[in-house]
């Protein structure tokens, strides 16, 4: 069993929809949790990044960690054409700044 | 513009051939950072180094080498040994502060392809 489980896709969704991506894991002591997004053949770039439990929220994008169930979301609220993209899910345990990475979740809003 | 350098965007070995993947960061960041990324796999490190003249193995560092002179950069090796190199390479870089956990910034990769 991998330690963190992602469903690749693809995901293709309306213009304008909600979309929830996702990704659960089996390590208890991962605290850090970050959402990256990467284009076709581009480097990853930073979306969110989450200090423990709760809910983070910058503009149409929302992090949610609910560590009881081992399971994080990515929301994007007013799905963009320029969304498509592979969002990957990473996190980490204090003391191990070793980053473990889901496998990408492929993404298609359709205008 | 501050960023991560990765080259050549496309890269082809031949059988039995060494090859060097470039990765320059202008960021004044203290760690490097080489990823693999395989279709349909979340990104394994290769090599790591927190400072200059030293470098740990990741995951997967059979059949590749690496060097760390100088602080920008951050040179990777895939030797003859690494008898699968087609794969998508991804340099990373970020601050170090004593704290874990650092936000990582990417160069653009390298697509590596056998001959």
């Amino acid at each position: 069993q991998k330690e963190v489980e992602q469903d690749p896709g693809p995901l293709s969704v309306p213009e304008g929809a909600i979309v929830s991506l996702n990704c659960t894991y089996s390590n208890s002591a991962f605290q850090y949790f970050m959402w990256y997004r990467q284009y076709s053949r581009k480097g990853p770039e930073l979306l969110m990044y989450t200090y423990s439990s709760g809910n983070k929220e910058d503009g149409r994008f929302t992090a949610q960690v609910d560590k009881s169930s081992k399971y994080i979301s990515l929301f994007i609220r007013d799905s963009q054409p320029s969304d498509s993209a592979t969002y990957l899910c990473a996190m980490s345990d204090p003391g191990n700044y070793q980053l473990i990475w889901g496998a990408g979740t492929k993404l298609i809003i359709k205008p | 513009d501050g960023g991560i350098t990765q080259s050549p965007k496309y890269l082809f070995r031949k059988e039995g051939q060494n090859v060097t993947l470039s990765c320059e960061q202008n960021l004044n960041h203290d760690a490097m950072y080489w990823y693999r990324q395989d279709p349909g796999q979340g990104l394994r490190l290769i090599y790591y180094s927190q400072i200059v003249n030293d470098f740990q193995k990741g995951d997967i560092a059979e059949g590749y080498s690496v060097s760390r002179e100088k602080k920008e950069s951050f040179p990777l090796t895939v030797t003859s040994a690494q008898k699968n190199p087609t794969a998508f390479y991804l340099c990373a870089s970020s601050i170090v502060t004593g704290a874990t956990n650092e936000k990582l910034f990417f160069g653009s990769g390298t697509q590596l392809s056998v001959l």
